[in-house]
């Protein structure tokens, strides 16, 4: 069965600190796709990446980056110089063609000034 | 391009009232559709979704109920909501693989 936990409940930094979002997966699937949705106080979800299990290959955008390794079955999302917008709970997902997403428990960040 | 939208966006509604939420896809065909629900300071839970018109499979036994009655339109429902209703309600839609999923604005319920 499909599993998402992102240990991490809450973290606080101060702006321009550094900060990586745990994310550890579980499936029985060889393929497979990753996700991480930022979700403002707005509420909506806010696409960030998709990454498929075929792909271990690092992301960077910007001052966001992700590290997948199927090794220990981590997706980290790292936020690089931190700023006060990047204050969101983050989700972590999986899902599996034909079958549901999963996401983790979501992480909240605070940023502070 | 897809769009997809829910109203109303805020709802306050007293226990034992009826509900009915609303969600509708623009630009795709035979979406599979999702409802999800976020209690305060919680995740998103799973609560139902449909492959088709008339399909709905349930994920959580509650009183909420789902519809499907046409293509690209999606209800949640209630006949009398509970306080434990409250929460953050966001509609979903894929594409047939259900591989990757596109949220609506959400619904923020509120029962008093």
């Amino acid at each position: 069965a499909q599993k998402v936990t992102q240990a991490q409940t809450e973290i606080s930094v101060v702006e321009k600190e550094d900060v990586t979002l745990d994310c550890v997966y579980e499936t029985r699937d060889t393929t497979y796709y990753l996700f991480w949705y930022k979700q403002p106080p707005s509420g909506e979800l806010v696409f960030l990446i998709r990454r498929n299990s075929f792909d271990e290959q690092n992301e960077i955008s910007g001052r966001y980056s992700w590290n997948f390794q199927k090794s220990t079955s981590s997706f980290n999302f790292t936020i690089t110089a931190s700023q006060v917008v990047d204050s969101a709970v983050y989700f972590c997902a999986l899902s599996e063609p034909w079958g549901d997403m999963r996401f983790g428990a979501g992480t909240r960040l605070t940023v502070k000034p | 391009s897809q769009t997809i939208h829910q109203w109303p966006a805020t709802l306050v509604q007293p226990v034992g009232s009826p509900l009915s939420l609303e969600c509708t896809v623009e630009g795709t065909s035979n979406p599979n559709l999702y409802w999800y629900r976020q209690a305060a300071g919680r995740g998103l839970q799973l609560l139902f979704y449909s492959v088709g018109i008339g399909q709905i499979s349930s994920e959580v036994p509650q009183n909420l109920s789902a519809s499907r009655p046409q293509d690209r339109q999606f209800i949640l429902s209630s006949k009398k909501l509970l306080l434990s209703d409250s929460g953050f309600y966001l509609c979903a839609w894929s594409d047939i693989t259900g591989v990757e999923q596109y949220f609506g604005p959400g619904t923020r319920l509120t029962v008093t």
